[in-house]
């Protein structure tokens, strides 16, 4: 089974903190993504990873940022926590040598912004 | 310009009836699409898919249905049941990557026991 682990599944911050989400796979996926979920808008794409130090916007980048230093691993960096930026947060990896486009997610990160 | 919809945001059904949850799409270049189910708090799970070569694609009590000249999609969950309760997720894709992937805002099932 393929894992996708996010490793805050509940955060409070205050507005201009620094937050970090991170984020681990363990079957060896080449791509990795961000999304954000709200209620009535769906999964919206923050930013993708195709390999190791590689990033791409998504459809809503502004106020994000990225970091994948390992294979394994890809972080979403909040660089100035806004409360717009409340949301749940979801991880998700893909093994690309698969035809078909299924993502795997992680559970999600809760984050609340006051 | 949204270009996959799903214009239900919620559906309710009685347990063991037929469940159909609707998905349209505007890009006719989609030609691989999927469904995802969300239980609160957790992330999406793949549920199903289907390539734009077939009209039909089932596994075990779910079947979807494509219909390339409507650019229509449906899930139909056979027989409906309480643990199917969630949010589901309609999702296309044109050729490329799951960068492409285009997600629709989810629709609400619930099953009533």
């Amino acid at each position: 089974d393929v894992k996708v682990t996010q490793s805050s599944r509940y955060l409070v911050k205050r507005t201009g903190e620094k937050v970090f989400l991170e984020c681990v796979q363990d079957m060896d996926h080449e791509n990795m993504f961000w999304y954000r979920q709200d209620p009535g808008l769906g999964l919206r794409l923050i930013y993708f990873s195709y390999d190791v130090k590689m990033k791409e916007k998504g459809d809503i980048p502004e106020g994000y940022s990225v970091s994948r230093e390992k294979k394994e691993r890809f972080s979403l960096i909040l660089e100035s926590a806004s409360t717009n930026q409340t949301s749940m947060y979801l991880c998700a990896s893909e093994d690309r040598r698969r035809t078909g486009n299924t993502i795997y997610f992680g559970e999600g990160s809760w984050l609340t912004v006051v | 310009d949204q270009q996959v919809k799903q214009n239900s945001p919620s559906l309710s059904v009685q347990e063991g009836r037929i469940s159909i949850l609707n998905c349209d799409y505007t890009n006719s270049m989609f030609d691989y699409f999927l469904w995802y189910k969300k239980y609160p708090a957790e992330g999406p799970t793949f549920l199903i898919s289907i390539s734009s070569i077939k009209d039909k694609n089932e596994d075990g009590r779910f079947t979807v249905f494509l219909n390339k000249s409507a650019k229509h999609l449906s899930l139909h969950i056979v027989p409906s049941q309480p643990g199917d309760s969630a949010v589901y997720f309609c999702a296309a894709s044109a050729q490329g990557g799951s960068e492409k992937l285009v997600f629709g805002k989810g629709t609400k099932l619930t099953v009533n026991p």
